[in-house]
């Protein structure tokens, strides 16, 4: 089956400090990725859409400039949380669609990273 | 525009008598409804899918669905829980390429 992977699971950072998480479609090729964002005892919310090659599209109130996505390939995308602060932690999940199949909505997730901002 | 909801936030059973987690859709489109599972600290596990081809779905570890569309309801229900099952549960609607979650439902399962 489709498998997506994140690196790193974990992440504890000083605050001020960049943090960049990675998502890879590891058996198919996924021309669109997205990232969300997980607080405790909630439900994910999409922060963005990452179209390979192509800038990826925000979520409303979510900032471009402080979460920097990258989608270079078919096969990764990178999230950076640029000067992070402790409101950033949080865990982030990924999640990949592939682009042939033929249920044109399944997204495949990735394990999550759990960010801790001091 | 799609809307999920999960109509319970947190569900308790013991273990090995029935469980139902409700879900409730609205969509201009006919929809692709999913199940997913999660464990703490994990990322989501789908358990079974909706797709049109089959009103009743079978999913992994015993969970199954039945997409009903005349209730608008993708209720998830398993015959005998396990205390494995103990975990964040999330309907998800599909709409034009993208997902709608529902808040979520937490399963406590008691031995």
């Amino acid at each position: 089956g489709a498998v997506v992977s994140q690196h790193p699971s974990r992440v504890i950072c000083k605050s001020g400090t960049s943090v960049k998480i990675e998502c890879r479609s590891l058996d198919f090729q996924a021309t669109t990725m997205f990232w969300y964002r997980q607080f405790p005892k909630k439900s994910l919310m999409l922060m963005a859409t990452s179209n390979e090659g192509s800038k990826a599209t925000y979520e409303q109130g979510v900032e471009k400039d402080k979460f920097l996505i990258n989608h270079a390939s078919l096969t990764l995308s990178t999230l950076t949380v640029t000067s992070a602060h402790p409101e950033d932690s949080s865990f982030y999940i990924c999640s990949a669609r592939d682009q042939t199949s033929g249920l044109y909505n399944e997204q495949f997730f990735g394990p999550g990273t759990r960010l801790t901002v001091l | 525009a799609q809307s999920v909801t999960q109509l319970d936030s947190h569900v308790s059973v013991s273990e090995g008598t029935p469980v139902l987690l409700r879900c409730n859709y609205s969509s201009s489109y006919s929809p692709s409804l999913f199940w997913y599972v999660q464990h703490p600290n994990k990322g989501l596990q789908l358990l079974l899918k909706y797709t049109s081809a089959a009103t009743l779905v079978k999913g992994i570890n015993g969970f199954e669905a039945e997409f009903k569309k005349s209730e608008t309801s993708f209720h998830l229900t398993k015959p005998s829980a396990h205390m494995s099952d103990a975990a964040e549960y999330f309907c998800v609607g599909g709409s034009q390429g993208n997902l709608i979650f529902g808040k979520g439902t937490k399963l406590s399962v008691k031995p």
